[in-house]
This record gives C-alpha cells, sequence and structure tokens, in this order.
C-alpha cells in the first residue's frame, strides 16, 4: 500500500532563508509526484509536477527533485517570502485514477 | 477562462441528513474526481468519473455516491451524514484520464455536520 509522509510537519523560517521540504513514499511505482501549495481553508495549487522518467523540475524560486528509486521528492524554495507561508502537500500518482497526498508541511516565513 | 468551480462553499448540515455538492470542470476537461480533506490531513480520494461513470472508487462507504452530466459537471451526494463526514470536499478536472494529465482542483466545499 504506498504511503506518503512529509517532513517536517511544520516550519518556520525567517524573511530570505532557503529551505526544504521533504516527501518520501513507499512504493516507487509511480507514473508522477505533484507538489501543492494550500492557503488555509482554500484548495490546492498545483506548483510543480515531475513525470517519472524526469529527475527535476524548476518553476521560479521552486525546484523539485524526485529519486524515485530510494522514494524521495524535495521542493526547495529559494530566498522565502512571507507570501510563501502555507501548506505544502506532496503526491504521487500510482496510477491513472488518482493521487495519494501525505499530511503536507506547514510554512511560515516571518517577515 | 474559468477553472474548476464548486458550489456551495460553505454548508452546514446535521447527523442523518443527507447534502450534495456541486462541481463544474475546467473547460476542455471531461474527467473529475472527488477528494474529502479532513482537517490537518491531506485529501483522500473518493471517486472518479469518466464519461458519467464511476471509473475507481477509494474506501468510501456506499454512504457517499455520485454522478456526472454530459455537461462533465458533476455532484457528490452523502446520505446518513455522520459527524466525521465534515470535511473540505474538493473537487479536481482533468483533461482525460492519462497519467501525464495533471489534475486542476477547485476552491472546496467546507462542510460541517452537527
Amino acid at each position: 500500500k504506498q504511503e506518503v509522509t512529509q517532513i517536517p510537519a511544520a516550519l518556520s523560517v525567517p524573511e530570505g532563508e532557503n529551505l526544504v521540504l521533504n516527501c518520501s513514499f513507499t512504493d516507487s511505482a509511480i507514473y508522477n509526484l505533484q507538489w501543492f501549495r494550500q492557503d488555509p481553508g482554500k484548495g490546492l495549487t498545483s506548483l510543480l509536477l515531475i513525470q517519472s522518467s524526469q529527475r527535476e523540475q524548476t518553476s521560479g524560486r521552486l525546484n523539485a527533485s524526485l529519486d524515485k528509486s530510494s522514494g524521495r521528492s524535495t521542493l526547495y524554495i529559494a530566498a522565502s517570502q512571507p507570501g510563501d507561508s502555507a501548506t505544502y502537500l506532496c503526491a504521487v500518482r500510482p496510477g491513472t485514477y488518482k493521487y495519494i497526498f501525505g499530511t503536507g508541511t506547514r510554512l511560515k516565513v516571518l517577515a | 477562462d474559468a477553472g474548476v468551480t464548486q458550489s456551495p462553499t460553505h454548508l452546514i448540515k446535521t447527523r442523518g441528513q443527507q447534502v450534495t455538492l456541486r462541481c463544474s470542470p475546467k473547460s476542455g476537461h471531461d474527467t473529475v474526481s472527488w477528494y474529502q480533506q479532513a482537517l490537518g490531513q491531506g485529501p483522500q480520494f473518493i471517486f472518479q468519473y469518466y464519461e458519467e461513470e464511476e471509473r475507481q472508487r477509494g474506501n468510501f462507504p456506499d454512504r457517499f455516491s455520485g454522478h456526472q452530466f454530459p455537461n462533465y459537471s458533476s455532484e457528490l451526494n452523502v446520505n446518513a451524514l455522520l459527524l466525521g463526514d465534515s470535511a473540505l470536499y474538493l473537487c479536481a478536472s482533468s483533461p482525460g484520464w492519462g497519467t501525464g494529465d495533471t489534475q486542476y482542483f477547485g476552491p472546496g466545499t467546507r462542510l460541517t455536520v452537527l
């Protein structure tokens, strides 16, 4: 059974810091992995999608890597800003139907 | 281009009642998935609809049912509500069901069961 774990559960950093969020999954048989952002009480915003054949994806200050064989992904946020404060969710797609989500990392960037 | 829309935004019901949530997919999308997100948890897959048929179902009881209409919009129905059904219900749409297709999520419906 595929399980997704995110560490740390919560993180508080001063503005300007570079930070890394971690995601691990138990079954390497995935089609892709996606990182989402969720603001309090809101829906999900897709940040980066990495196909199983890819190693990393970049968008602006965000970089996500995927090591399928070890069951790990990291989301790197450069020069963090207070507007980055949100919950970040990692999700893997084991088949054509659904995503399996982790419980998220709650990030707070202090001004 | 409107994204995924959901209605209502918030809903309060009492135990034992029935509720219907609605979702309109992003333009050009024909596949709709529903997720339940309890407070402090990640979303959990309920089911997915394509061509008006339920294609796969997660580990949810039969009290949870759905429907997809010819215009691809979808409804989620929950019968005999329990306190534990209180959650954010998210709808996601995609342009097909290929593994390369990302799912676009709506803002969700917050259901509170008293």
